[in-house]
């Protein structure tokens, strides 16, 4: 299949490492998060989300931190697998049904 | 449970023409937004339909139009083709009713090239 994210900012981690991606949102509004992963080919798969009245929120093996303060947004994800390689987009509702996607971030996991 | 389904999977036009692409919501959802990606890009919002009507629209021109049906499937239409508008075209499908919250769910996409 076609490529995700040619030209996308590159995060490279072993096999086994915590991973940690970043981004950056816009309207200090906004109340509710997504992270996706968009692996080749497909569409984004929903990971996890989080509203604004929290800070961190938990799943299997990913955590979703948020920062109101400097509109930061980032996922950590656990013992990164082979598997979790893909691009990761964040996404913010503004107003009350659109989403702001970020500009992507691809993971590349190192055997 | 079907997930969000759309046809075609890929798509070859020529400038000038018009294509019409289809979106099958997730079973239980009620609402289908559109987005295209352009290559190395994040989605951009095209438009939301719910209960047959479109209730928000992106930074698209009027060439961008849509549908919803009584069973909450869609189409999104394009006219007068551009190159430009070669892009993965996205549906994701959601819940809006009783609900503050209405998580986004992603088909495959329909990959259109204009030539």
């Amino acid at each position: 299949g076609e490529s995700v994210g040619l030209h996308l900012p590159t995060l490279s981690v072993q096999e086994g490492d915590n991973s940690i991606i970043n981004c950056a949102y816009s309207n200090s509004a906004s109340d509710y998060f997504i992270w996706y992963k968009q692996e080749s080919g497909k569409g984004p798969q929903f990971i996890i989300d989080i509203r604004s009245n929290m800070d961190k929120r938990q799943g299997q093996r990913v955590t979703v931190l948020l920062n109101k303060t400097v509109k930061h947004l980032s996922l950590q994800i656990a013992a990164t697998q082979p598997g979790d390689s893909a691009v990761y987009f964040c996404a913010e509702r503004v107003g009350t049904y659109k989403y702001i996607f970020g500009t992507g971030t691809r993971l590349k996991v190192l055997a | 449970d079907a997930g969000v389904t759309q046809s075609p999977t890929h798509l070859i036009k020529t400038r000038g023409q018009q294509v019409t692409l289809r979106c099958s919501p997730k079973s239980g959802h009620d609402t289908v937004s559109w987005y295209q990606q352009a290559l190395g890009q994040g989605p951009q919002f095209i438009f939301q339909y719910y209960e047959e009507e479109e209730r928000q629209r992106g930074n698209f021109p009027d060439r961008f139009s849509g549908h919803q049906f009584p069973n909450y499937s869609s189409e999104l239409n394009v006219n007068a083709l551009l190159l430009g508008d070669s892009a993965l075209y996205l549906c994701a499908s959601s819940l809006s009713s009783g609900r503050a919250i209405d998580t986004q769910y992603f088909g495959p996409g329909t990959r259109l090239t204009v030539l």
